[in-house]
């Protein structure tokens, strides 16, 4: 099984700072037949369901603000907020999906500073 | 709009059973694997099984597997998950989850239920 580790398990961060989540998985998460990395963030609010942020890594679903970006390839990634707003208060989840079964990281709690 | 509505939760004792339902609208149901995801009391996500938008191929987490089948009605538009002899670790909220692209297993989850809870407890 892939195991996904994120850092930190908890971050503070101040309005209007950057915040950084890590993800680090136990293998290579990169198809080099398509070049794709099979990697995806979820945020998750209290008493939600968990909300799909970005698949292949980087790719933005619609309607996530451009302030908030993944990126990383391989088996290290990161997802930037590159200015906090309350609304980013969650729980961030990594997966990833390159191979059965399918893993989560344990989650990264941020919250405000 | 894509919906997922799961049902079937509630309060079972050890060695239970229960069966979820996820009835779905807004998109076409057999183009798309399904999965069941579970989170425990304020603990991370755990995915426990998939299914090929055809029904032919499924998927599970070793925790379950034995114990749990995924299934689906597409006549329904409707996802199944029957869990046998059901222990405590189970207690958690169920959801039922779709991925982003038609015709993989291995795809991000898109769109996501609300949650059914399951509680096994004597």
């Amino acid at each position: 099984d892939i195991v996904m580790t994120q850092s930190p398990d908890s971050l503070a961060v101040s309005l209007g700072e950057r915040a950084t989540i890590n993800c680090k998985s136990s293998q290579s998460v990169l198809n080099s037949t398509n070049n794709k990395n099979y990697l995806a963030w979820y945020q998750q609010k209290p008493g939600q369901p968990p909300k799909l942020l970005f698949h292949w890594a980087s790719i933005r679903e619609s309607g996530v603000p451009d302030r908030v970006s993944g990126s990383g390839s391989g088996t290290d990634f990161t997802l930037t907020i590159s200015s906090l707003q309350a609304a980013d208060v969650a729980v961030y989840y990594c997966q990833q999906y390159y191979s059965l079964p399918i893993t989560f990281g344990q989650g990264t709690r941020l919250e405000i500073k | 709009e894509v919906q997922l509505l799961e049902s079937g939760g509630g309060l079972v004792q050890p060695g239970g059973s229960l069966r979820l339902s996820c009835v779905v609208s807004g998109f076409t149901f057999s183009s798309y694997a399904m999965n069941w995801v579970r989170q425990a009391p304020g603990k991370g996500l755990e995915w426990v099984s998939s299914i090929r938008g055809s029904g032919d191929s499924v998927f599970y987490a070793d925790s379950v597997k034995g114990r749990f089948t995924i299934s689906r009605d597409n006549s329904k538009n409707t996802l199944y998950l029957q869990m046998n002899s059901l222990r405590a670790e189970d207690t958690a909220v169920y959801y039922c989850a779709k991925v982003a692209l038609q015709g993989v297993i291995r795809a991000s989850f898109d769109h996501w239920g609300q949650e059914t809870l399951v509680t096994v407890s004597s």
